[in-house]
Parts: structure tokens; C-alpha cells; sequence
């Protein structure tokens, strides 16, 4: 079946305690992305990669960091969480220009 | 401004109602254009690519002004399993994906 999966769907942690947030798809998709979700704000593009080593900053990239060092994998880092990235995260994938999401994660920073 | 704006609604019609939502975005430069449906605590999926010549699929149809920057949706005949949030998309293209969301019209579709 195809699909995107993340890693962890719920997760409450503290300040500063690092985190990563996994995403696989098996899709062979080139383009891999991380969104975020917030009441009223919509889906905003943290980061995205075109290509294995290839990634680039979406529009609220602050505090987060990724790496695609397999087509398959595309991980969200958080090194040092605040309070202010609790939110729910999507990654997508696509070959073109239609994205499919995974089931999000909901992440809570106390 | 935001760059794609829509009425976040929400939208309560009964069922069988024809509703259309709107949506403008600012960037000329922008490339490619779609309608997104998120269920509640799901994720966003795909209700169809948005073109200058018009698109229908079924009940639904959708259109582009690329002179006015505006999108639209008409969804016919609303059926209650319509309700959901409607999403908005804007790829910019350049330079690779990147892509603008929407906050989303809610619409509820009543018996």
C-alpha cells in the first residue's frame, strides 16, 4: 500500500529536550516536505527537499532542522523544543505536484 | 497580507445547496493551483488540480483567473459526507516546491 508514515503520532516532552520526528514513504517520491498546523494559520512549510542531500527552507524553518540522506526518509529534528513549537506536523511526498500527507503528529511542549 | 487568502467561513448549508468558495493569492510568479479537503484531525488530501480552462470532477468544478489571482470551488448538490475543510494550494515553482497553503473554508452540510 501506498502511504507516509510518521513517527511518533503523539508526543508530549519538555523545553529543550531534542526530538525527531520520523517520516518514511514508499512511494519512490523525489519531494519530500514538513508542514506545521495552527488554529487559523493554516499549513505553513518548514522545510523541503527536492532530492536525497538536496533541502531548502520553507517559511518558518526556525528552530527545526532535517536531513534526506535516503529517498525514502526525511526526518524533522527539534534540538532544543519551546513551548511555541507545539503544534501538529505533516510530512508530504509527491513526484509531481500532488502531495500526499501523513497522518500527522501532535506534539505538545511543556 | 497573507499570500493566499480565503473566507475561513464557516459555510452551513442544508443538503443539496450549491456553495462555492473563493480564494485570491498575491504572487504572480505562482505556477500551479489545487483544492485540498482535511477531515477534522486528518491530514489534507487532494480534491483536484485547479486550471485556467476549468475543471469539473463530478459535483465538483473549479476555476482560475490568473489575471485576478483567484481560484474558485463549486461543489453541487452538497452531500453530508461534503463536510470537511477545504484547502486552498499555491505552488510558487520556483526554485523547486514550494508551496503555500490556505487556512481553509469549513463548511458544514446539513440533513
Amino acid at each position: 500500500e501506498a502511504q507516509v508514515t510518521q513517527n511518533p503520532r503523539y508526543l508530549i516532552t519538555v523545553t529543550g529536550k531534542k526530538l525527531t520526528v520520523t517520516c518514511s514513504q514508499n512511494m519512490n517520491h523525489e519531494y519530500m516536505s514538513w508542514y506545521r498546523q495552527d488554529p487559523g494559520l493554516g499549513l505553513r512549510q518548514i522545510y523541503y527537499s527536492m532530492n536525497v542531500e538536496v533541502t531548502d527552507k520553507g517559511d518558518v524553518p526556525e528552530g527545526y532542522k532535517v536531513s534526506r540522506k535516503e529517498k525514502r526518509n526525511f526526518p524533522l529534528i527539534l534540538e532544543s523544543p519551546s513551548p511555541n513549537q507545539t503544534s501538529l506536523y505533516f510530512c508530504a511526498s509527491s513526484s509531481q505536484e500532488t502531495q500526499y500527507f501523513g497522518p500527522g503528529t501532535r506534539l505538545l511542549v511543556l | 497580507r497573507k499570500e493566499v487568502e480565503q473566507d475561513p467561513g464557516p459555510f452551513n448549508v442544508p443538503e443539496g445547496a450549491t456553495v462555492a468558495f473563493n480564494c485570491t493569492y498575491s504572487n504572480s510568479a505562482s505556477q500551479s493551483f489545487f483544492w485540498y479537503r482535511q477531515d477534522c484531525r486528518k491530514e489534507p488530501k487532494l480534491l483536484m488540480s485547479v486550471y485556467s480552462s476549468g475543471n469539473e470532477d463530478g459535483r465538483f468544478t473549479a476555476q482560475l483567473n490568473r489575471a485576478s489571482q483567484y481560484i474558485s470551488l463549486l461543489i453541487r448538490d452538497s452531500k453530508l459526507s461534503d463536510s470537511a475543510t477545504y484547502l486552498c494550494v499555491v505552488n510558487l515553482g520556483y526554485g523547486g516546491f514550494k508551496t503555500i497553503f490556505g487556512a481553509g473554508t469549513r463548511l458544514f452540510v446539513k440533513a
